[in-house]
């Protein structure tokens, strides 16, 4: 899996975008990234993944640059709730790839 | 749909007693694992299984046992607990190798 770049902490305003940064400038042509989080003492949360295309659901949106070496997670409005350890992961899917490898990510603290 | 469920959330052993921590899932899915959480180490992958009767090892299987007897539940074995096991147990289960969706956790203590 390719090695992913994330700053270590980002503070952000109730209610305000929080834009989460990712680079990943080895990616190769068949893997995706996903984004997970976790919010303290529970278990990782999936947010969303994309290939290539720019990616919306319920949670979030995912934007990935148009060479796929780095995207950004975006949270539209975010609330307290959302204070988190975010996680970028590269992975290929299919085939024998089980694994999931978190880095260190971004803990993203959301201000009132 | 509850998801993934860990049982129990919280344990005390102490050196060399066995117990077993259950995972369970209500998504139909294939695959399902174990993973350990320890401060500043990240989650590491310890067994795995791709279907129902199957285990494998991941990265750091020695002193884990488990089982997948039923599709729906992956069993996590201690046989003789060490303090170096102390950490935070995570379960996940996936329908391939694609988006995996984890449980809430068992924080187990070895004294």
């Amino acid at each position: 899996d390719a090695k992913t770049t994330q700053p270590t902490s980002m503070d952000c305003a109730e209610g305000r975008a929080a834009n989460l940064p990712c680079n990943h400038s080895t990616i190769s042509g068949n893997e995706y990234v996903y984004w997970y989080r976790q919010i303290h003492s529970q278990g990782p949360q999936y947010i969303i993944h994309g290939l290539k295309n720019n990616e919306t659901n319920e949670m979030a949106s995912l934007i990935i640059t148009e060479d796929r070496k780095s995207s950004t997670l975006i949270l539209p409005h975010a609330t307290l709730r959302d204070t988190a350890v975010y996680y970028c992961i590269v992975r290929v899917r299919g085939g024998s790839n089980y694994k999931l490898t978190f880095g260190k990510g971004t803990l993203l603290t959301v201000n009132p | 749909n509850a998801g993934v469920t860990q049982t129990p959330k919280f344990r005390v052993l102490k050196t060399g007693q066995s117990m077993t921590l259950l995972c369970a899932q209500d998504m139909n899915h294939e695959y399902m694992y174990w993973y350990r959480q320890d401060p500043g180490m990240g989650l590491r992958l310890i067994h795995y299984s791709v279907g129902e009767g199957t285990t494998a090892k991941g990265e750091v299987p020695d002193g884990y046992n488990v089982s997948r007897l039923k599709k729906q539940n992956f069993l996590l074995g201690l046989e003789s607990a060490a303090p170096s096991q102390t950490s935070v147990y995570f379960c996940a289960s996936s329908r391939s190798t694609d988006t995996q969706y984890f449980g809430p956790g068992t924080r187990l203590t070895v004294l």
